[in-house]
Order: structure tokens, then C-alpha cells, then sequence
């Protein structure tokens, strides 16, 4: 079974452009949440898809905004970049969401690393 | 609020000796516990999990974890060391917001170097 696939691997951008990133779930899963990790706030949530739908958002302004298409897969999208928002943005699949998800594990891709100049 | 701390930044150990990091959880209600390892330019993988049930918990790479519950700790162990465990270890709670779907907070991570 293939694992979670995040493209690209690398990116650099130039401030306030906009950016997308892609991520493939592992198939079957139906559940895709992406985390912001950055060396002074560590790994923080930014949101959750599951069957096309957000479930949840963490703490992060409107400029960063994603979706999830039919076949799980799913795009984060940040707009207006700013030199803080370099990071490394992970993205994990499961295979459910809600109460059942607590406990069931969530498997990460190896990243895109963002970087703003 | 649940919160994650892990009380190392980083832990410099030589190869083949015993090593424990360190994880501390708050919480108010049951609680899943993981550990990930990071290496280098890659994403995170799955050590080793708590859900249930006994509390010494027995993962990948020869590492364990043991749940206290009265201490509120998940520390992790190793018994001997190896140059390829060099990586960043984090530890991570599970939370269900409002019982629409569910994050992890994740620890500030423990930069784990093993020397030769």
C-alpha cells in the first residue's frame, strides 16, 4: 500500500504570493489533516478534511485555507504569503474521523518544506 | 486545555547506553497517547501508541513507553542506543474537539544524538 504522498517537496515563494500544496491519502482513508511545523511553535494543527467537509480548524488566520476532493485527496492553499509562514507542512491521513479517530493512527507524508523570501 | 510538554530539548547519549525522554501530559478526560520519530527532512512515524489496557506499551526499534496515570507521564525508552536513533522524538496527545473530528497536540519535541 502506498503511504501518504506530499507534492512538491520543496518550494520557494516570494512574499505575498499564494501557494498550494497537495497531499494524497492512503487509499482508503478518508480523513486528511495538515500541521504547520515551524522551529519556535513546533507542530501546530491547522485543519482537518474528511468526506469533502472541513471538520475542524486550528488557530491559523484566513489565509490559509484548503479542500478535499471526491477522491480524498486533499490541497492546502495559502494566500498573500508572509516570511513567517516558511515552514515544513505536513499532511496525515486516517483512516476515519470523529470519536473513532482518537485512537486509530494517522500516518504522515514526508512534508513540504515552504520556504518565503 | 489538554498540553504536551516535554521537559528536554535535547539529550546527548552515547551508543549501546539506556535513554529516556521524557513526556508529560494534562488532561481531564481519557486520554490517547503516541510518540513519533522525525528524521531528517522527513515526515513523522509512528513508534508506538497508548489506548487502553497495560501501561507499558512496546513499539518499533526496540522502544517502549510506560503510561502514568497518577504522574500524568508517557515517558519513552530505549535500553541500548543505537547512531541510526538520532532523530527528533515527539510526543502527542489526541483530542476530540466538540466530537467533529480530532488533532493531535504534539510536545515541543526531544532532539535525540547519539554519539559513538
Amino acid at each position: 500500500k502506498a503511504g501518504v504522498t506530499q507534492t512538491p517537496r520543496y518550494l520557494i515563494k516570494t512574499r505575498g504570493q499564494q501557494v498550494t500544496l497537495s497531499c494524497s491519502p492512503i487509499s482508503g482513508h478518508r480523513s486528511v489533516s495538515w500541521y504547520q511545523q515551524t522551529p519556535g511553535q513546533g507542530l501546530q494543527f491547522l485543519f482537518e478534511y474528511f468526506s469533502e467537509t472541513q471538520r475542524n480548524k486550528g488557530n491559523f488566520p484566513g489565509r490559509f485555507s484548503g479542500r478535499q476532493f471526491s477522491n480524498s485527496r486533499s490541497e492546502m492553499n495559502v494566500s498573500t504569503l508572509e516570511l513567517g509562514d516558511s515552514a515544513l507542512y505536513l499532511c496525515a491521513s486516517s483512516e476515519t474521523t470523529g470519536i473513532t479517530k482518537m485512537n486509530t493512527e494517522a500516518f504522515f507524508g514526508q512534508g513540504t518544506r515552504l520556504t518565503v523570501v | 486545555a489538554q498540553s504536551v510538554t516535554q521537559l528536554d530539548s535535547q539529550v546527548p547519549v552515547f551508543e549501546e547506553a539506556p535513554v529516556e525522554l521524557r513526556c508529560n501530559y494534562s488532561s481531564s478526560v481519557s486520554v490517547y497517547l503516541f510518540w513519533y520519530v522525525q528524521y531528517p527532512n522527513q515526515g513523522l512515524q509512528l513508534l508506538l501508541k497508548y489506548l487502553s489496557g497495560s501501561t507499558l506499551v512496546k513499539g518499533i526499534n526496540g522502544f517502549e513507553a510506560e503510561f502514568n496515570k497518577s504522574q500524568t507521564s508517557f515517558h519513552l525508552r530505549k535500553p541500548s542506543v543505537h547512531i541510526s536513533d538520532t532523530a527528533e522524538y515527539f510526543c502527542a496527545v489526541s483530542l476530540m474537539i466538540y466530537n467533529q473530528g480530532g488533532k493531535l497536540i504534539f510536545g515541543q519535541g526531544t532532539e535525540l544524538s547519539v554519539k559513538p
